[in-house]
């Protein structure tokens, strides 16, 4: 594998379900983070971590609950979602916080029934 | 508060005619200011990055350039496979170091 991989790429669940997202990086980075696009509004960033800490939550409901065991490693725990919540969650990692390009993987399709 | 305004919305173009996609923002202090490409149902994929008012930078027949208000990605004799959407982000320097994304301009390019 290479660059930046997410599972699954695709995620029906219902408002009461619990699931998580995955995402790995094979870059050697130590920044990584969650982004969510919905139709028509630009990419929002969720959550940064830099050297697994988490240094940026941008007032994301605490229905997203994101996890990061190690440098290459990002989950996304979900629990009760709204419908509104239905989007492409996207992970992305860069060489350190602030100083680097971002690189994207393909994203997992969320659809909340 | 830091903003990111791309135009057009969306743009359609014949084979081989050139034209230019349009970033303006607002940042209290420039970092850099990002392109990515996204194809349908993919991630962003990585284009440039620029520093500072005049700098330009070129992959195949794309070339961006920045001044201290926007940023232009001029696409010089289009081919159907650059049909994508073109994302711009700004990174202030000195706050939260985080991407501010415009909507993005959707280019169709037709044989």
């Amino acid at each position: 594998e290479t660059g930046v991989t997410q599972t699954p790429r695709h995620l029906v669940m219902g408002m009461t379900n619990k699931k998580s997202l995955k995402c790995e990086q094979h870059l050697g980075h130590n920044a990584m983070y969650w982004y969510k696009q919905s139709a028509k509004k630009p990419l929002e960033l969720m959550f940064v971590y830099n050297f697994k800490e988490q240094t940026e939550n941008n007032s994301v409901p605490s229905r997203f609950s994101p996890e990061c065991p190690n440098s290459s490693h990002l989950f996304l725990h979900l629990h009760t979602l709204q419908p509104e919540d239905s989007a492409l969650y996207l992970c992305a990692s860069s060489l350190t916080q602030g100083k680097d390009e971002q690189y994207f993987g393909p994203g997992t399709r969320l659809t909340v029934t | 508060e830091d903003q990111v305004t791309q135009s057009p919305e969306a743009l359609r173009l014949q084979e081989g005619e050139s034209s230019s996609l349009n970033c303006s923002y607002t940042v209290s202090g420039l970092r850099g200011l990002f392109w990515y490409r996204q194809d349908p149902g993919k991630g962003p994929e990585f284009l440039f990055t620029l520093y500072s008012a005049g700098e330009e930078k070129e992959k195949e027949r794309l070339k961006a350039t920045l001044t201290k208000k926007e940023s232009f990605l001029h696409i010089t004799a289009p081919k159907p496979e650059d049909s994508a959407t073109y994302l711009c982000a700004v990174q202030a320097s000195g706050g939260s170091e985080k991407l501010v994304f415009g909507k993005g301009t959707k280019l169709t390019v037709n044989p």
